[in-house]
């Protein structure tokens, strides 16, 4: 069973719709939550950090649910520039420090 | 101030020759990682460094890589013998602080094309 698991995609979505992505996570131990966005050809980037409490940022938010291992991040109001693969990334605690999800392609069509 | 970088951008070898690629983390920057994705995947841990030391090694694929890091700063990820198997794009990482709570700020990467 692989770290961190997520829905590949690719999610086609119009402009202006919301969407959502989840990912589930094997190690209960697991510390620390970030959800990445990595554009075509390019390096990852930190989109936001995932709180126990869930959190929001413009248009994303993220929750965490501990008891069943489970991230999800929710796009609002989707925008052309949303386009990109969301990774999903969790500190495990190990020494390896960070793990990454495979990622989920979302493609925004105007 | 300057980012991640690393190099080359793009290097193109024949199977069997060795490469060397490079990755200048953010200044100050304590921890140091380098992953591979290959086409269409997901990122692939390969090693970290805290400082100078890399207290994890385990996602070298095979003896046949190595990585060093002088100074706290400039890392080098040595392919020995390559194979075709290793082309990927080699993307290295820094972060200011440990234990997975810092951000981790990637390089724009080294695509490894072995023909």
């Amino acid at each position: 069973r692989k770290e961190v698991e997520q829905d590949p995609g690719p999610f086609n979505v119009p402009e202006g719709a919301t969407v959502a992505f989840n990912c589930t996570y094997s190690n209960s131990a697991s510390q620390s939550f970030f959800w990445y966005r990595q554009d075509c050809r390019k390096e990852p980037k930190l989109l936001m950090s995932v709180y126990s409490s869930g959190n929001e940022d413009g248009r994303f938010t993220a929750q965490l649910n501990r008891a069943s291992q489970y991230i999800s991040l929710l796009i609002r109001d989707s925008k052309l520039s949303d386009s990109a693969t969301y990774l999903c990334v969790v500190n495990e605690g190990s020494a390896r420090q960070l793990t990454f999800g495979s990622g989920t392609q979302l493609t925004v069509l105007p | 101030g300057a980012g991640v970088s690393q190099s080359p951008s793009n290097k193109v070898t024949e199977k069997g020759k060795d490469v060397e690629l490079r990755c200048d983390p953010i200044s100050g920057h304590t921890a140091l990682y380098w992953y591979r994705q290959r086409l269409g995947q997901g990122l692939e841990f390969l090693i970290y460094f805290q400082g100078n030391s890399a207290p994890d090694k385990s996602g070298l694929p095979s003896d046949r890589f190595s990585a060093e890091r002088t100074g706290e700063s400039v890392s080098t990820l040595t392919i020995q013998r390559t194979q075709q198997e290793d082309s990927a794009v080699y993307l290295c990482a820094s972060s200011l602080s440990t234990g997975g709570r810092g951000t981790q700020y990637f390089g724009p990467g080294t695509r490894l094309t072995v023909l």
